[in-house]
């Protein structure tokens, strides 16, 4: 079993479209949770970062993070042709924070 | 947050060979780390490189395989070596954002392909 479970999609949606993608974790040292962007041909880039349970909310994105379910969740509100990319989860925690554990992403696309 | 140059951006290279990847950033940081992105597959790591000390492998990662230089704290270089097919991968620098907790900004990576 992953330490981190991802569903790799590809998930379609139509423009304006509320997009909900979701990550599994076994480990419950995990404290810090993240949500990365990725183009094709291009690195990822820091979407949110969440510590601890709770939501986190920046423009049109919310980040969630429920411990107790050991399940994390990125909402894209009013999704544009623009979000299309994959979206990976990634969580650290215990004894080596610094390392992130990687989901295998999830392709979304939304469409015009 | 840190900008960082990847070169080469892309390569295709022969099996038997190695090809050495340069991390240029901006600015000063204590710890570079070096990810493995594989086709469908998520990131995994393959080294921390401190400035000054030898890298911190992950396990299934051997420096004889991947060497990892870190002469200052603005730039470090991964070499891949004795190639296979195997290691055609996209790989990865990145360092730590300030003030994200754990959160890392990345370069564009190298897609590395060996034939």
């Amino acid at each position: 079993q992953k330490e981190v479970e991802q569903d790799p999609g590809p998930l379609s949606v139509p423009e304006g479209a509320i997009v909900s993608l979701n990550c599994t974790y076994s480990n419950s040292a995990f404290q810090y949770f993240m949500w990365y962007r990725q183009y094709s041909r291009k690195g990822p880039e820091l979407l949110m970062y969440t510590y601890s349970s709770g939501n986190k909310e920046d423009g049109r994105f919310t980040a969630q993070v429920d411990k107790s379910s050991k399940y994390i969740s990125l909402f894209i509100r009013d999704s544009q042709p623009s979000d299309s990319a994959t979206y990976l989860c990634a969580m650290s925690g215990g004894d080596s924070s610094y390392k992130l554990i990687f989901g295998s992403g999830t392709r979304l696309l939304v469409r015009p | 947050s840190a900008v960082i140059s990847q070169k080469p951006s892309r390569d295709i290279c022969q099996r038997g060979t190695s090809l050495t990847i340069q991390c240029q950033v901006d600015s000063q940081v204590t710890m570079m780390f070096w990810y493995r992105q594989q086709p469908g597959q998520s990131l995994t790591l393959i080294a921390t490189a401190n400035q000054g000390s030898e890298a911190t492998y992950e396990s299934g990662f051997v420096i004889d395989k991947f060497p990892i230089s870190r002469p200052n704290l603005t730039f470090s270089t991964l070499t891949v070596s004795n190639m296979s097919p195997e290691d055609s991968s996209i790989y990865l620098c990145s360092v730590l954002t300030s003030g994200t907790g754990y959160g890392y900004t990345f370069g564009s990576g190298t897609r590395l392909t060996v034939v």
